[in-house]
């Protein structure tokens, strides 16, 4: 089974500096990567994938995240952080699913908070 | 604009009194998902539909069952709420076409068992 692993449960970064939330995969075949975010009581909100192509994949609210082959690793990234950034971000693979339909298999997650 | 919505987004219910949550969805794509989340732990898939297709996980209790009557509309039963199954549930809908891989979620109905 394919999975992701996110290293930090907690990342605090000053509001305007960058920010990276790490995530790194396990896959047997080629990876599909995904971000999500929550905010309290709220769900998911899809943020950015790679499938294929450039390593480097841009998404919404100026996040990316850079693909590394070499290192399994699908960091996400933003040049400049804000308070409102500040949610639960969460790393997500397609797994094998029966029946059809693409099963997500989600990490751990990573408590983003932003500081003034 | 297109979207995810699930009702109620609060819902309380007692001990062993069946309960049901509901999802629809006006982006026209023919899988829908359902997922536990509890404290913000990672989201959990209990099943999916595709197209009128029920797709169960091998973990997922028997207490949980789920109907999608259309396209648009789709319902997660559960027919004794235990302690253990206070949670956020979310609804997730994809369109099996091309690389769209992606999920999209709705806000989700968080479930109190008294």
């Amino acid at each position: 089974a394919q999975s992701v692993a996110q290293p930090e449960d907690q990342v605090n970064v000053a509001e305007g500096n960058p920010l990276t939330v790490k995530c790194t995969y396990s896959v047997s075949g080629n990876p599909y990567l995904f971000w999500y975010v929550q905010y309290p009581n709220r769900g998911l909100q899809f943020l950015l994938k790679y499938i294929t192509g450039d390593n480097l994949v841009k998404g919404s609210y100026g996040f990316e995240a850079e693909f590394n082959k070499s290192q399994t690793s699908f960091h996400l990234k933003k040049p400049s952080a804000l308070v409102s950034d500040s949610a639960l971000y969460f790393c997500a693979v397609r797994d094998q699913i029966t029946g059809g339909g693409n099963k997500l298999t989600f990490g751990t997650g990573t408590q983003l908070k932003v500081e003034l | 604009d297109a979207m995810v919505i699930q009702n109620p987004r609060y819902q309380v219910t007692q001990f062993g009194k069946p309960v049901t949550l509901s999802c629809s969805q006006t982006l026209n794509h023919n899988v829908m998902y359902w997922y536990q989340q509890k404290s913000s732990q990672a989201p959990k898939l209990l099943f999916h539909y595709y197209d009128k297709d029920f797709n169960n996980e091998a973990d997922t209790p028997d207490n949980f069952q789920s109907r999608r009557p259309n396209t648009s509309f789709c319902f997660l039963d559960i027919r004794s709420p235990g302690l253990g199954d206070a949670a956020m549930y979310l609804c997730a809908t994809s369109r099996d076409q091309g690389r769209t891989y992606e999920q999209y979620f709705g806000p989700g109905t968080r479930l109190t068992v008294t």
